[in-house]
């Protein structure tokens, strides 16, 4: 089945912990995407990746670092989470940049307390 | 990319056309229009898309008027199930891999 799966569904962690929510797609996907969803602020783009080795920052990107080292991998780091950045993560995929048709994964409820 | 103005709720009666409109006045020549839903939590979810003509898949049809400034999301027979947030976002397909979600519209289909 076609997918993108994201890991781990929901992390309750504290703040300066680092962590990493993985993302994989099966899909053979060019473009990946992450995005963050907080009330009444939509969908935020936060980095996006063209290609394998190639990454770039969406609109809110501070705070976060991301990857592309294999094609279907595109993790989400967080080296020093902070209480702002609680929120649903969502990492997103498409054939390549020359198309809006992403496939979202099912999302990451993160808590930073 | 340019940017989307959607109102932010609406409700439908259940079996009845659920019309969504989307006002994207600074379009330019080369950007698709495409709709998205997100139901409860849940990834959102593509729709469709266009860039002049109207287009109609087994999920919705695709209106856009003939200056492109606007456009409307028809789904034709609206169910319980299709109570989400619908996204129109619009895109060059070219250059850019940034993509925008505005706000969206909350569509309450009722019994």
């Amino acid at each position: 089945e076609a997918q993108v799966t994201q890991n781990p569904r929901y992390l309750i962690t504290v703040t300066g912990k680092k962590l990493t929510v993985t993302c994989s797609q099966n899909m053979n996907h060019e473009y990946m995407s992450w995005y963050r969803q907080d009330p009444g602020l939509g969908l935020r783009q936060i980095y996006y990746s063209m290609n394998v080795e190639v990454t770039d920052k969406g609109d809110v990107p501070e705070g976060y670092k991301v990857s592309r080292k294999e094609k279907r991998n595109f993790p989400l780091i967080l080296e020093s989470p902070s209480p702002n950045q609680t929120s649903l993560y969502f990492c997103a995929s498409s054939w390549g940049r020359n198309t809006g048709e992403l496939f979202f994964g099912e999302g990451s409820r993160l808590t930073v307390l | 990319d340019a940017k989307t103005t959607q109102p932010p709720s609406m409700d439908c009666a259940e079996g009845r056309a659920a019309n969504l409109p989307c006002n994207h006045s600074t379009i330019s020549g080369n950007e698709y229009v495409y709709w998205y839903r997100q139901i409860h939590s849940q990834g959102p979810q593509y729709i469709i898309h266009g860039l002049k003509n109207n287009e109609t898949n087994e999920m919705a049809s695709l209106i856009i008027t003939e200056d492109r400034k606007s456009s409307t999301l028809i789904l034709p027979h609206a169910t319980l199930r299709d109570t989400a947030v619908y996204y129109c976002i619009v895109r060059v397909t070219s250059n850019t891999g940034k993509l925008i979600f505005g706000q969206g519209t909350t569509l309450q289909v009722k019994p």
